[in-house]
């Protein structure tokens, strides 16, 4: 079956503007978990949605938000673009949160 | 308490050796131990998870190892190969609740070398 698809791949940004990427779960899988990755901070959780509703959110500014549609694809969104930002952005699915997650390639977002 | 701790950073294993991956916690309500591999380029991918209900779990040659007591488990890398080198991170949550927010280690990264 088809795994955690996220697009796109690569971006490139500049500071001070937004950014969108998108995950689509595995079919079937209703929890969407986001994650940070950074070479100094690791793996950080950003939020997880399940049936469209956020149950959990990291510690991360409000700059950073996300939603999940109807067909349990998710969005995460980050606002007003930092140097600092610039990371993998790794989408992970689960059936339904408390099973193993299974991890997208990641969206490696590039601030300039 | 909400860190999990690992060690080595890196590690250096001959072809045919035993890898060892060191993690600690120190919350106790954390119920979900699971061991992700992740290669350069890809997501990290979930290798094998142990509950703390058990002292030890096998899966092919891999198989961790759950100390309760001591709040530490570790990942053991039997017959290690080439193709195991990758980056080795543990994690940990509490899965009560039914929300799965997972706590990382800082990772291993292993060579294996031929």
């Amino acid at each position: 079956k088809a795994g955690v698809t996220q697009t796109p791949r690569y971006l490139i940004k500049t500071r001070g503007q937004q950014v969108t990427l998108s995950c689509s779960p595995i079919s079937g899988h209703r929890s969407v978990s986001w994650y940070q990755q950074t070479p100094g901070q690791g793996l950080q959780f950003l939020f997880e949605y399940f049936s469209e509703t956020q149950r959990n959110k990291g510690n991360f500014p409000g700059r950073f938000s996300g939603r999940q549609f109807s067909n349990s694809r998710s969005e995460m969104n980050v606002s007003t673009l930092e140097l600092g930002d610039s990371a993998l952005y790794l989408c992970a699915s689960s059936w339904q949160g408390t099973d193993g997650y299974t991890f997208g390639s990641g969206t490696r977002l590039t601030v300039v | 308490q909400q860190q999990v701790k690992q060690s080595p950073q890196s590690l250096i294993v001959q072809k045919g050796g035993i890898s060892i991956i060191n993690c600690a916690y120190e919350n106790t309500a954390f119920d979900y131990f699971p061991w992700y591999q992740q290669f350069p380029g890809k997501g990290p991918a979930l290798l094998i998870a142990i509950r703390p209900d058990v002292s030890e779990k096998k899966e092919g040659r891999f198989t961790i190892s759950f100390n309760k007591s001591a709040k530490q488990f570790s990942l053991h890398i039997m017959d290690s190969q080439p193709g195991d080198s990758a980056t080795y991170f543990c994690a940990a949550s509490m899965q009560r609740g039914a929300t799965n927010k997972l706590i990382f280690g800082t990772g291993t990264l292993l060579a294996v070398q031929p």
